[in-house]
């Protein structure tokens, strides 16, 4: 069965610090991979999405950056987070087809300070 | 462009209560139809879908009917129970290879014994 897996699950970082977030899918090959921010108190927000190994498309301009070095493992980063960076970061993934859901990671909260 | 419009939370109820959260959509396609459900501090599971006009999407005592004349697909259950207590997110999907999500705002839903 496929699983997705998200880490770190919590993290608290100063303003200005890097950050790396790192997902990886289980069990299945070639998913679209996508990464969302839930700020506090609202819905989720498409940050990123990859639908095959080094092809990312950005949604929203930010100070946030992804890569996927590999077919099953997508990374979130930034070289200076804001305040405003704090939410919860979650990952999903789908399979190839129009009738695929997306299947969500646990996330990761994240607390710039 | 496409969004999703689903009614301002929170929702209260008392436990046994009915429920009904409203979702609408404007899209150009036609899309598929989900909601997804996040337990407090985790990640988001799909709750139950449906792809195409007249389909019911069904799940653990929860129902949704994709309504194309009306573009909602409002999301209904019986008979609540303090642990369906969660946030609740109205999700389209366009037709097309990036398989993304574009999701409401969320509902708050708190059943109190």
């Amino acid at each position: 069965s496929q699983t997705i897996h998200q880490w770190p699950a919590t993290l608290v970082q100063p303003v200005g610090s890097p950050l790396s977030l790192e997902c990886t899918v289980e069990g299945t090959s070639n998913p679209n991979l996508y990464w969302y921010r839930q700020a506090a108190g609202r819905g989720l927000q498409l940050l990123f999405y990859s639908v095959g190994i080094g092809q990312i498309s950005s949604e929203v301009p930010q100070n946030l950056s992804a890569s996927r070095p590999q077919d099953r493992q997508f990374i979130l980063s930034s070289k200076k987070l804001l305040l405003s960076d704090s939410g919860f970061y979650l990952c999903a993934w789908t399979g190839q087809g129009v009738s695929y859901e997306q299947y969500f990671g646990p996330g990761t909260r994240l607390t710039v300070t | 462009g496409d969004s999703v419009t689903q009614m301002e939370g929170p929702v209260t109820l008392s436990e046994e209560a009915f429920l009904t959260i409203n979702c609408t959509y404007t899209a150009t396609g036609y899309p598929s139809l989900f909601w997804y459900v996040q337990y407090p501090g985790e990640g988001l599971q799909l709750l139950l879908k449906a792809t195409k006009a007249d389909d019911k999407g069904s799940n653990k005592g929860f129902e949704a009917t994709y309504r194309k004349e009306t573009t909602s697909f409002h999301l209904e259950k019986g008979s609540v129970q303090v642990s369906d207590s969660a946030v609740y997110f109205c999700a389209l999907k366009l037709r097309g290879a990036t398989n993304k999500l574009i999701f409401g705002t969320g509902t708050l839903l708190a059943v109190q014994p």
